[in-house]
Formats: C-alpha cells, sequence, structure tokens
C-alpha cells in the first residue's frame, strides 16, 4: 500500500467517450502529479498541481483535462480521445515543490485502452 | 530541459551475476538523483536516492548507486541478482535549484530479466 490510490484500474472507452480518472493520496502531501507510461517510451510527465495550483502543463493535448480541487485529491478528464492515448496513466504525489528534495510516491495507475 | 538516458534497454543475467545498469544525465546544475523499480504488476517504488554528501548510496535490497559528477552519470548496481530482482528499473533527475525543473524527469527504464 503506498498511500496513493487511483481508479478505476482499468478502464476500456470508446474515441466519443468522456470519462475521468481519480487520485487520491492519504500521505498529506501538497504536490501532485500525472504521468503517462507507454510502452517503450519514457515516463511522461503531463501535469504538476502544488498546493492545488497547476505549475506545470507538458504540453498535453487539451483532450484530456486535469482537475485538483484539493491536495488530496486529483482528477484526468478524458474526452474524444485517440487510440493512441492509450496507456498506463500513473498519479504520484510528493511533501511540495519547494524544495525539490523529495521523493514521488507513486499510485498503482490506470490502464487506459481506448478503441 | 534536462533529459536522462538509459542505454540498457533489456538485460537478461542468471542468478549470483552481478549488475550494473547505466544512467546518465543531461543537466549542470545541482540535481538530486533517483532509482525507481517497477516490478511485475505493482506500482513504481522508490529503490534509492541521491541529494548530497557520501556520492556512493545504498538503498534496499542491497542496491546501490554511485554519483560520478564529472561524468554526469548515476549507475545503479547490485552484487548478486535474485530472481526476485526482475523489474523494470527507472532512472530520474530533478533540479531543486530550478523552479521549472523541479519534478522529475525519468529515463526509458531497462527491463531486468534475471534466469534461475
Amino acid at each position: 500500500e503506498t498511500g496513493v490510490t487511483q481508479t478505476p484500474r482499468h478502464l476500456v472507452m470508446g474515441m466519443t467517450n468522456k470519462k475521468s480518472l481519480k487520485c487520491e493520496q492519504h500521505l498529506g502531501h501538497n504536490a501532485m502529479y500525472w504521468y503517462k507510461q507507454s510502452a517503450k517510451k519514457p515516463l511522461e510527465l503531463m501535469f504538476v498541481y502544488n498546493f492545488k495550483e497547476q505549475t506545470e502543463n507538458n504540453s498535453v493535448p487539451s483532450r484530456f483535462s486535469p482537475e485538483c480541487p484539493n491536495s488530496s485529491h486529483l482528477f484526468l478528464h478524458l474526452h474524444t480521445l485517440q487510440p493512441e492515448d492509450s496507456a498506463l496513466y500513473l498519479c504520484a504525489s510528493s511533501q511540495d515543490l519547494a524544495s525539490g528534495s523529495d521523493e514521488q510516491y507513486f499510485g498503482p495507475g490506470t490502464r487506459l485502452t481506448v478503441t | 530541459a534536462q533529459s536522462v538516458s538509459q542505454h540498457n534497454h533489456h538485460v537478461i543475467l542468471s542468478e549470483a551475476a552481478s549488475l550494473e545498469l547505466g544512467c546518465n544525465y543531461s543537466y549542470g546544475g545541482t540535481v538530486n538523483l533517483f532509482w525507481y523499480v517497477q516490478y511485475p504488476g505493482q506500482h513504481l517504488q522508490l529503490l534509492l536516492k541521491y541529494f548530497s554528501g557520501d556520492p556512493l548510496v545504498k538503498g534496499i535490497k542491497g542496491f546501490e548507486a554511485e554519483f560520478i559528477k564529472s561524468k554526469f552519470s548515476f549507475n545503479l548496481r547490485k552484487p548478486s541478482v535474485q530472481w526476485s530482482d526482475t523489474a523494470e528499473y527507472f532512472c530520474a533527475v530533478n533540479a531543486p535549484g530550478d523552479t521549472g525543473r523541479r519534478a522529475l524527469t525519468f529515463g526509458s527504464g531497462t527491463r531486468l530479466q534475471v534466469q534461475p
């Protein structure tokens, strides 16, 4: 148990669907992250939130829309996705970005398949 | 932006063999360095980290890594691998003094397969 949970663990959606991924951390952290993990590619940082404020959007297409209502929860809203968006989406948290010297704790990921 | 290179994409070893996985980064300033491991079907977890001090860092499960600043390297080592070390290993770096580079940048990973 990492203290970071993600739901759902698996998701299959059509290109016209709208769905959301949820991440929750129970560690009292203030920074949260979304990553995309595709086969044979480095983990791609998508979004960073620090104290609920988005601090980084790594040129992610607008069909991915993050939301961070509080420091414990992070959502990734999905709409009109493409088959190439199929991947493992990982959420992570860390204490905060102030020092940059703390480790990130990862959730188990959501395996997304776009048909 | 900083980048991380892991040149070994897939490594196959027999049990008891020694392991060294390469990691090089490109950033001229102060860095923090990490190795994460992802066992089959499990989440990413921290193996070890370097922030400052002794450049030889010891982590969990007998792993260690050495930071060589002049070579921009942070190679992971283990003297004798076990079948249970079969996993994917990721090197990561961030730059704590640069507000735009505090999030981790990961390498592409090295898949280690240990044969019994």
